[in-house]
């Protein structure tokens, strides 16, 4: 069965360092998303992507934040410059469509900042 | 607001013991509705899903749910529990003008042999 892969699995990154979190969706999947789970807390929406530009975005999304879709199969989370509260497992999603759709989970990153 | 409860953080039962988790939402409008499961270091695993039509819905690993509109629940069933259910599980819910799934804070299930 087609997955959601994220690379690295784990990332230790000094505060105030940028930070790229990469993700292949499902190949024939049109929507992606980043979620984040702080420990011990819920999980958390980020931001949405279709159609190369964001479709919806959290308050936790500021301009720290971006997202991007390099090439035809990664879809990317860069942190700019990272903050401690910004540790935190982050996973990718994507659905065929963004309603009537289950979104579908990598196996997340866990960003650590020093 | 928007919101989705699991008021259980953590359940314990006897392997071949019967389980029922806890979903409650607030949301304002009609809700597609999830059950994830995650096992330590692994993602989210979708169980099964709710968008419309017979309220009880079945998913994968013998899992079942029911939607409730007059409770506003959404509560995820098993029979006859094994020891490789142990995990975490989340409930969550969507709809048809956003984006976003809202998650519960999870419901951590262990299971005695």
């Amino acid at each position: 069965e087609p997955e959601v892969t994220q690379t690295p699995s784990h990332q230790v990154t000094q505060m105030g360092q940028e930070v790229i979190l990469r993700c292949v969706p499902i190949s024939n999947h049109l929507y992606f998303y980043w979620y984040r789970q702080i420990l011990g807390q819920k999980v958390e929406f980020l931001v949405s992507f279709y159609n190369n530009e964001i479709s919806e975005k959290s308050e936790i999304f500021d301009d720290q934040f971006s997202v991007e879709r390099p090439d035809g199969s990664n879809f990317t989370l860069k942190i700019r410059s990272t903050k401690l509260e910004d540790s935190a497992m982050y996973f990718c999603a994507s659905s065929p469509q963004v309603s009537n759709q289950p979104q579908h989970f990598g196996d997340g990153t866990r960003l650590s900042i020093l | 607001a928007q919101s989705v409860t699991q008021p259980d953080i953590h359940i314990t039962v006897s392997e071949g013991a019967s389980l029922e988790l806890r979903c409650n939402y607030s949301y304002g409008a009609t809700p597609y509705l999830f059950w994830y499961v995650q096992s330590p270091g692994q993602g989210l695993q979708l169980l099964l899903k709710y968008f419309s039509g017979d309220t009880l819905v079945q998913g994968i690993k013998g899992f079942e749910a029911e939607f409730k509109r007059s409770q506003s629940s959404f509560n995820l069933r098993k029979p006859s529990v094994h020891w490789s259910d142990a995990a975490e599980y989340f409930c969550a819910v969507g709809a048809r003008n956003t984006d976003k799934l809202i998650f519960g804070t999870g419901t951590r299930l262990q299971v005695f042999p």
